[in-house]
């Protein structure tokens, strides 16, 4: 066990919809990564924050937003859902050190 | 630019070592990880080596980092079945704590 949880482990939704993922970081980490997981573009990054601000920001469609709150959990806003975005959704944070701890992920499936 | 690539698939036997290859581009990287992901579930750090060092070992781990090629690569000692899964090198860029991750090597151990 890492430390770090999402929720929920599964969602199944259609097309044009709006879904939200939650991340909560290792105690006192500061740092959350998203990052997503799909058979053709293998394990991408997302984006990170910091106690709050963005950090920095990788592959992210514009379709997708992210924020970290006051009490450093995260959520990953996901709109107008395309048949592509099917992949797992993994969060990860991290300390002062460099290792970066996985969360189980979010797989979402849209149909 | 980044880019990190694997060998997609090693088969060993039980009791045998492993090694896990990965070569990458980008000079400027700071840190190596080598993750482990099984079926269905996170990722899980296994080790990670910074990019002054030649060598790292933990326990059954072995690293081995050649900077002037920009390989790396992982061996396992005494391979269990139950070391079967998807391992994972990334890298970590100066001035980021992003992770670039290469395809994944699928490993399989037969008894």
């Amino acid at each position: 066990d890492s430390g770090v949880t999402q929720t929920p482990k599964h969602l199944i939704t259609a097309t044009g919809q709006r879904v939200t993922l939650r991340c909560s970081p290792r105690s006192g980490d500061l740092s959350v990564y998203w990052y997503q997981q799909s058979l053709d573009q293998g394990l991408q990054f997302l984006i990170q924050y910091y106690n709050g601000e963005e950090r920095a920001k990788g592959n992210i469609l514009e379709r997708f937003s992210a924020q970290q709150f006051p009490d450093l959990h995260s959520e990953l806003n996901l709109s107008s859902l395309e048949l592509g975005d099917s992949a797992l959704y993994f969060c990860a944070s991290s300390g002062t050190s460099y290792e970066q701890f996985f969360g189980p992920g979010t797989r979402l499936t849209v149909l | 630019g980044e880019d990190v690539e694997q060998s997609l698939f090693l088969s060993v036997r039980e009791g045998d070592s492993s090694v896990i290859n990965c070569t990458y581009t980008d000079s400027s990287s700071t840190y190596l990880y080598w993750y482990k992901q099984e079926p269905g579930a996170g990722l899980q750090l296994l080790t990670y080596i910074f990019s002054n060092m030649d060598m790292k070992q933990d326990q059954r781990l072995t690293v081995l980092l050649n900077k002037k090629d920009k390989h790396l690569s992982l061996r396992i000692a005494d391979t269990q079945t139950g070391d079967s899964a998807i391992y994972f090198c990334a890298e970590a860029l100066t001035g980021f704590q992003k992770l670039v991750f290469g395809t994944g090597t699928r490993l399989l151990v037969s008894p």
